[in-house]
């Protein structure tokens, strides 16, 4: 156990739905990072929160948006899902210099 | 700007023969650099990093690399690879100030032979 719990595990549901992935970061950290892994992308950055304040963005679509609450947990909401949107989604915690701590991840799947 | 490159997709070695996994960097800025591995259907787990001091870095499972800044190079090692080293295995690159978010490089696939 890493420390970082990230539900649901598996998730599927068709095209132009909306899900929410959770993150609980490990203890005592700060920074939520939410990363997309595919086939063909690779591990992508979308967004990082520190503290409840997003601090930056990456490749993230506009469909997509994130929140952390003032408990830290960090939410990741897909909205209008396509096919293309199936990947595994992780969170990572972390303190600044120390690596990441990543979750086991979601993996979303639509069909 | 940061950016990784990790040189071969696939590799495969010999069980009990030395392993070496590659990975360059560019950043504008002093770097912090990563290597993490993920096992099939698992998380991604931190094997090592760099952020200051000495530039060759141990870490688990027999695993070390070394910092060469006039080789903006930061290549995976281990003597002597066991079956349980077939993962993959992803090199990242954070600044090292901001937001310290990681570009990860495209992951190399290990595999060891009997």
């Amino acid at each position: 156990d890493s420390g970082v719990t990230q539900t649901p595990k598996h998730l599927i549901t068709a095209t132009g739905q909306r899900v929410t992935l959770r993150c609980s970061p490990r203890s005592g950290d700060l920074s939520v990072y939410w990363y997309q892994q595919s086939l063909d992308q690779g591990l992508q950055f979308l967004i990082h929160y520190y503290n409840g304040e997003e601090r930056a963005k990456g490749n993230i679509l506009e469909r997509f948006s994130a929140q952390q609450f003032p408990d830290l947990h960090s939410e990741l909401n897909l909205s209008s899902l396509e096919l293309g949107d199936s990947a595994l989604y992780f969170c990572a915690s972390s303190q600044p210099g120390y690596g990441y701590t990543f979750g086991s991840g979601t993996r979303l799947t639509v069909v | 700007a940061q950016s990784v490159t990790q040189l071969g997709s696939h590799v495969s070695v010999s069980e009990g023969a030395l392993v070496l996994l590659r990975c360059n960097y560019s950043s504008s800025v002093p770097p912090y650099l990563f290597w993490y591995v993920q096992y099939p259907n698992q998380g991604l787990q931190l094997l090592l990093k760099y952020t200051t001091g000495a530039t060759l870095v141990k870490g688990i499972n027999g695993f070390e690399a070394e910092f060469k800044k006039s080789e903006t190079s930061f290549h995976l090692t281990k003597p002597s690879a066991h079956m349980s080293d077939a993962a993959e295995y992803f090199c990242a690159v954070s600044a090292t100030s901001g937001t310290y978010k990681y570009i990860f490089g495209t992951g190399t696939r290990l595999k060891v032979l009997a």
